[in-house]
């Protein structure tokens, strides 16, 4: 069965500290992995990987897929209040079907 | 950024009413999806379209039932609610991309509470 595992399913660290997500996942036909940031409403795109060991940065955010220990993490850099969110990581599986994590709640304490 | 819309927001209904949850997205994107979230969980497929009169059911099992008749609109409707369908519904579309994945681009989700 396809499945994404995200872990830590909850973390609270506090305003200017660094933390990494992981995310790992067993998908058959695997394709290309994503990070979304949802906070109340809808879940919003930040990272789409699909070749192994390249980093994709934007701002305090970063992301590396390792395609052949089947995982991803997600580093945010000098943490802000507005950071905080539920990131959600999830896998395609061939062209058509993402298979979505749990998802990790990252709560940010000034 | 694509333009995806959801009505109602909110919405609480007694259990046997029929109701239509309405997706529209101004992209022109062939693919359109729903996903259902329970809270603190993990977003379940229940429907996807590749086009016009494209349907396919996803890995949750849904009473309910979709319709694509134009590129831009993709209802969802329960025909007779029940409690167990309280949940937040996400409708998504995606843009084509050759030979690979594109990001989905959400809607605002309807919270649906059925009493």
């Amino acid at each position: 069965e396809d499945k994404v595992v995200q872990s830590p399913l909850s973390l609270v660290v506090h305003e200017g500290d660094t933390v990494t997500l992981n995310c790992s996942y067993e998908v058959t036909n695997f394709r290309s992995l994503l990070w979304y940031k949802q906070e109340k409403k809808a879940p919003t795109f930040l990272f789409m990987l699909t070749s192994s060991g390249i980093e994709k940065k934007s701002g305090r955010l970063s992301s590396i897929l390792d395609k052949k220990e089947l995982f991803s993490i997600l580093n945010i850099t000098a943490t802000q209040t507005g950071d905080s969110a539920v990131y959600l990581c999830a896998a395609y599986q061939g062209a058509q079907k993402l298979v979505f994590g749990q998802g990790t709640r990252l709560t940010i304490n000034p | 950024e694509a333009d995806i819309y959801q009505t109602p927001r909110y919405l609480v209904i007694g259990t046997g009413k029929k109701i239509t949850l309405e997706c529209s997205q101004t992209m022109g994107h062939d693919k359109m999806y729903w996903y259902q979230q329970d809270p603190g969980m993990e977003l379940h497929l229940i429907h996807y379209s590749y086009g016009v009169n494209s349907t396919e059911k996803g890995d949750l099992s849904s009473e309910s039932t979709v319709s694509r008749i134009r590129t831009e609109h993709f209802p969802l409707t329960l025909e007779s609610a029940r409690p167990s369908h309280t949940s937040q519904y996400l409708c998504a579309s995606s843009e084509p991309r050759q030979g690979g994945n594109s990001p989905l681009h959400f809607g605002n989700g309807t919270r649906l509470t059925v009493t």
